[in-house]
């Protein structure tokens, strides 16, 4: 069957530490991955997108890899602060899907002073 | 720049009532979709559209319609509200293409 898993369990980081964050399918061919923040009470917010021809994508503090291969991306927010404390989102595009993301159910991150 | 206005932000219905959760955005997007999001179910596309004009069935449609008469407007229709339907419900519009989803604020709905 398919599908897209993202760690259940909460992370919790020491401020100032690095996060890392876990997106793994099976048995989808993603044209795209995106990653999303999610506050509580809040909708979505869009953070990153990574093609399936690329490897790595940054934004300021914020890394995502892309493994074809293993079939995982990986979200880094490195120099964590406090006000990272969120949930995030992966979403695939899956090829030959019509604009349809499909959504993993997020992991929540909590950042410690 | 308003970006995606869901309203209401809060709603309880009775079984059996009917109501249209209004979106509206104003970024000129051509896709526009609604999504519920339910604990352990993650977020699950009800319907979608394109463009103005023409919509389609997501995940589950069942028991909500939708129109989309204009580019800025995409409002969802609960026919016969049950139950089950209770859940937060957002609205999402994006370009073509690559682009990321931009959502609204919610609307939670309680159907008692």
């Amino acid at each position: 069957s398919q599908k897209i898993e993202q760690n259940s369990e909460a992370l919790n980081i020491q401020e100032g530490k690095t996060a890392t964050l876990t997106c793994n399918y099976t048995n989808y061919s993603p044209a795209y991955l995106q990653w999303y923040r999610q506050d509580p009470g809040r909708g979505p917010v869009f953070l990153l997108l990574i093609r399936e021809n690329e490897k790595e994508k940054r934004k300021e503090r914020l890394k995502v890899t892309f493994d074809t291969t293993l079939k995982q991306s990986l979200f880094h927010i490195t120099a964590s602060q406090p006000a990272d404390s969120a949930t995030y989102l992966c979403a695939l595009f899956n090829a030959g899907n019509n604009r349809k993301l499909i959504w993993g159910l997020g992991t929540s991150l909590a950042v410690n002073p | 720049n308003a970006g995606v206005t869901q309203t209401p932000k809060f709603q309880v219905l009775k079984t059996g009532q009917s109501m249209t959760l209004q979106c509206a955005q104003d970024m000129n997007h051509e896709y526009m979709s609604w999504y519920r999001q339910d604990p352990g179910m993650g977020l699950r596309l009800i319907h979608y559209s394109v463009g103005a004009g023409i919509t389609d069935q997501g995940e589950v449609p069942n028991g909500y319609n939708v129109s989309r008469s204009t580019t800025e407007d995409f409002p969802l229709r609960l026919l016969s509200a049950a139950p089950s339907q209770t859940s937060v419900y957002f609205c999402a519009s994006s370009y073509p293409g690559t682009s990321g989803y931009t959502f609204g604020s919610g609307t939670r709905l309680t159907v008692v």
